[in-house]
């Protein structure tokens, strides 16, 4: 069965500051891999998909990463800000699930100004 | 704004109540999800569904009961449900099963 870890379940920074967030699941034969966020009490917000041919993925101050074999990602912010806080959540959906994304709990960012 | 909305956005029933969420999409998408987001879980998929055929029921109580009369539209009725089943219901769509899913802001459930 698919499980999907995130480190550290809480960052707190100053603003300005980059900063990675990290996810590993424990299968790794994914189909792809979709990073989200969530505002508190909102739905999520797709912000990269990386398909599991892809190494990683850029939009504007975000990176993502993907090691398919060692089962990880990284999702890099660069020069943080306030706006950025927000629980961050991993999704993989595996080769042979379909339409199944199996999440992780979240890393919950607070950027202090 | 993704392009899917729920509503309500926040409902609070009895145990005894009968209520519906109601979920559109206006993507064009072909499948449409619901998921459950307990404190301190991950999201779990409740059911999935495709060309309004439910292709997948990940093992949910009977007191939900869902409902897809067109691609555009989802609901999830809701029946004598227990105060463990308070929760964040979201619900997504994608293009074609498999592809990347948009969710829209969900509806906050409270069960007394």
């Amino acid at each position: 069965k698919q499980e999907v870890t995130q480190i550290p379940a809480a960052l707190s920074v100053p603003e300005g500051e980059n900063l990675v967030l990290n996810c590993s699941f424990t299968d790794s034969a994914i189909y792809n891999l979709q990073w989200f966020r969530q505002d508190p009490g909102k739905g999520l917000t797709s912000l990269l998909l990386i398909q599991s041919s892809q190494r990683e993925q850029t939009s504007g101050r975000l990176n993502a990463s993907l090691d398919k074999s060692s089962g990880r990602s990284t999702l890099y912010i660069a020069a943080s800000q306030p706006g950025d806080s927000a629980t961050y959540l991993c999704a993989v959906r595996e080769e042979t699930s379909g339409s199944r994304l199996t999440f992780g709990e979240g890393t919950q960012l607070t950027v202090n100004p | 704004e993704t392009g899917v909305t729920q509503t309500p956005r926040h409902l609070v029933m009895g145990m005894t109540n009968k209520k519906s969420l109601k979920c559109e999409q206006h993507l064009g998408h072909n499948a449409m999800y619901w998921y459950k987001q307990s404190a301190k879980k991950p999201l779990e998929l409740m059911f999935v569904y495709s060309l309004e055929e439910r292709v997948e029921n990940n093992s949910v109580p009977s007191r939900f009961s869902p409902e897809c009369p067109n691609s555009s539209h989802l609901f999830l009725h809701l029946h004598t449900l227990q105060p463990e089943d308070s929760a964040l219901y979201l619900c997504a769509s994608s293009r074609l099963l498999g592809t990347e899913q948009f969710f829209g802001p969900g509806t906050r459930l409270t069960v007394l």
